[in-house]
């Protein structure tokens, strides 16, 4: 079965600093992988998503998250933060014809 | 298209109640997900269905909970009774036909508190 592993329930970063949220897979067979942002009283929505077609993607509001397969990482990042980007990140995995699994989620806080 | 659509989005019940939560998906939408999120589990799936048919239910905590789906527009999530172990968030998303990589789209949630 699939599943994911994101290190770190928070993390902190100053305002203009890179932001870097990890996530690990783990799959039998090639899997199709996911960010999400939840921010507060709200539902998730896709940030961006890996399809098996090229291994650096690139999201919505500046990020973007690079396939590596032989770390079986989906790490997110974005070069310069900003208070709006405040919320929580979930990762999530799926293979073909099966359920979406997602990760616990890590809560971002952006500090002035 | 006015998106995920949950009602309502705050309950608070008595132990024992029953309680009944609504979802509208996306039009055109074959694939629908509900899920529950506590601060102690994260984000967990408990049932999806696709075409109107329940594919997998193995996430379903218990026999108290139960979901129908009886036409492509609604969806339904019962608990009955409520514990106030049960209480939580719970999201109900689609996604369009594609299959499971597709993007699903979430309502806002129904935030549930059994006291």
């Amino acid at each position: 079965a699939q599943s994911v592993t994101q290190l770190g329930s928070h993390v902190s970063v100053s305002e203009g600093a890179l932001v870097l949220l990890r996530c690990n897979y783990s799959s039998s067979v090639p899997p199709y992988l996911f960010w999400y942002v939840q921010y507060p009283n709200q539902g998730l929505q896709l940030l961006l998503k890996y399809t098996s077609a090229a291994t650096l993607v690139k999201g919505i509001n500046g990020f973007e998250a690079e396939f590596k397969k032989s770390e079986t990482s989906f790490h997110l990042t974005k070069p310069s933060a900003h208070m709006s980007d405040a919320a929580e990140y979930f990762c999530a995995v799926t293979i073909r014809d099966d359920k979406i699994i997602f990760g616990k989620g890590t809560r971002l806080h952006i500090l002035p | 298209d006015a998106g995920v659509i949950q009602s309502p989005r705050h309950e608070v019940t008595e132990m024992g109640q029953e309680v009944t939560l609504r979802c509208k998906p996306i039009s055109g939408h074959d694939y629908l997900f509900w899920y529950r999120q506590t601060m102690m589990r994260g984000l967990e799936l408990l049932i999806y269905f696709n075409n109107n048919v329940p594919i997998d239910d193995s996430g379903m905590p218990e026999d108290r909970f139960s979901a129908k789906m009886p036409n492509a527009s609604f969806s339904t999530l019962k608990i009955q009774p409520s514990e106030p172990r049960d209480s939580a968030v719970y999201f109900c998303a689609s996604s369009r036909p594609g299959g499971l990589n597709t993007e699903a789209f979430f309502g806002q949630g129904t935030r549930l508190t059994v006291v």
